[in-house]
């Protein structure tokens, strides 16, 4: 069963564009976190998020968790080639121990 | 450089075979976590160590095992391999039980 739901699945934009991606579940995480995967190496934390409507920006990534703590965004503003990658979310449940559930994962791709 | 070191690099080996991964978490992290990433089930959780223990089991199967050591560093022994198990296996490490990962680069295995 897959608890974490991340669409779109692929994405292709161009240098410039703006992109919003979707990390969903039926299930209430005590926390979520955003990786970004590049071939070949593992995945980097970009953010974690606790608080239900909590937003957290990092340079041109938004990160919001909502309100009922089910569900997540990232926007990209102004996506540029090295922005390519994997981006995984993953989730803590509540009440478990810190064990990360991960989604599929969105295959960005950011043509010059 | 993550601080977490995964050795070998690429393993290939034949069915029926057996092999160890080594992990060394980042100096400081008490928590180890091993997962297994393929193409068509994304990262799966497989076991996760805190401290030497044994914390929690995710969908790791009977001929896989793992111990983490009193230095803390880990090993996923890997048993009677098939060619299903050809994968990136992935560690990772945490301060405690809580917080995000900070992952290897990981080991590619194929089993032919």
């Amino acid at each position: 069963t897959q608890l974490l739901e991340q669409s779109p699945q692929f994405l292709s934009i161009q240098e410039g564009e703006n992109l919003t991606v979707y990390c969903n579940s039926s299930s209430v995480f005590s926390s979520l976190q955003w990786y970004r995967q590049e071939p070949g190496e593992g995945p980097v934390l970009l953010v974690t998020v606790v608080t239900g409507g909590e937003v957290k920006k990092l340079k041109r990534l938004t990160f919001q968790f909502g309100d009922a703590r089910k569900d997540s965004s990232l926007h990209i503003t102004a996506a540029q080639p090295g922005d390519t990658g994997l981006y995984l979310c993953a989730g803590v449940h509540t009440g478990a121990n810190s064990k990360l559930t991960f989604g599929k994962g969105i295959t960005l791709s950011v043509r010059p | 450089d993550s601080g977490v070191t995964q050795t070998p690099k690429h393993l290939i080996t034949a069915t029926g075979q057996r092999v160890t991964l080594r992990c060394s978490p980042r100096s400081g992290d008490l928590s180890v976590y091993w997962y297994q990433q393929s193409l068509d089930q994304g990262l799966q959780f497989l076991i996760q160590y805190y401290n030497g223990e044994e914390r929690a089991k995710g969908n790791i199967l009977e001929r896989f095992s793992a111990q983490q050591f009193p230095d803390l560093h880990s090993e996923l022994n890997l048993s009677s391999l098939e060619l299903g198990d050809s994968a990136l296996y992935f560690c990772a490490s945490s301060v405690g039980t809580v917080g995000g990962y900070t992952f290897g680069s990981g080991t590619r295995l194929t089993v032919v």
